[in-house]
């Protein structure tokens, strides 16, 4: 079965700083992997997600992520960090015959300072 | 176009009391999923629907939770009676032929 972990459960950092969350799954074959974003009291937006082809993907709202298979990794980044990104991003993995089995990470909470 | 619709978006019930959630998904996205996300983590699946089909529920606790997805569109998730460790929020989501899914905005649950 497949798992995803975020090592990290807390992140804080200022605002107009680099970010990167990081995300490790474990899974026999490539699978489906996706960020989402979760504001409070919000659903879950996509951000981005990978499939195949270029490791690194863009998503919205600046963020890119890239697909390292070497280390089962899919590390989330963004240049600079606005205060309207605070909130919490899960990393999932699809998997199955279409990526229609779904875990999700257990999640990294975001605080942005001024 | 229209997102993942769901309802009530909270509600309060004490424990042994039924309780009963509504979905409606984008359209014509077949696959439907109910996931419960407890304080502080990720969504949990519950149950997968392919159309009106309820193709995994293993992580169902069938003993007094319940799910039907008639006509293949909309679905209701019941717990009937429910726990105070039922307290979480439940999203819905649906998928689409691009094997993205779609999440509404929850229906967070508090049971006294």
């Amino acid at each position: 079965a497949q798992s995803v972990t975020q090592p990290d459960i807390h992140i804080t950092v200022s605002e107009g700083a680099s970010l990167e969350l990081r995300c490790n799954y474990s899974y026999g074959a490539t699978p489906y992997l996706f960020w989402y974003v979760q504001s409070p009291g919000q659903g879950l937006q996509l951000l981005l997600k990978y499939f195949s082809g270029d490791t690194l993907v863009q998503g919205i709202k600046g963020f890119e992520a890239e697909f390292k298979r070497s280390q089962s990794s899919f590390n989330l980044r963004k240049p600079s960090v606005h205060w309207s990104d605070a909130a919490e991003y899960f990393c999932a993995v699809g998997a199955g015959n279409y990526g229609q089995n779904f875990v999700f990470g257990p999640g990294t909470r975001l605080s942005v300072l001024p | 176009e229209a997102g993942v619709v769901q309802s009530p978006r909270y509600k309060i019930i004490e424990k042994k009391q039924p309780v009963a959630f509504w979905c409606n998904p984008i359209s014509g996205h077949n696959t439907l999923y109910w996931y419960r996300q407890n304080l502080g983590q990720g969504p949990e699946l519950l149950i997968r629907y392919e159309n009106e089909e309820a193709v995994d529920d293993s992580q169902l606790p069938k003993d007094r939770f319940s799910a039907e997805r008639l006509k293949g569109v909309d679905s209701t998730l019941k717990i009937q009676p429910a726990e105070l460790g039922d307290s979480a929020v439940y999203l819905c989501a649906s998928k689409d032929s691009q094997e993205t899914q779609y999440f509404g905005p929850g229906t967070r649950l508090l049971v006294l």
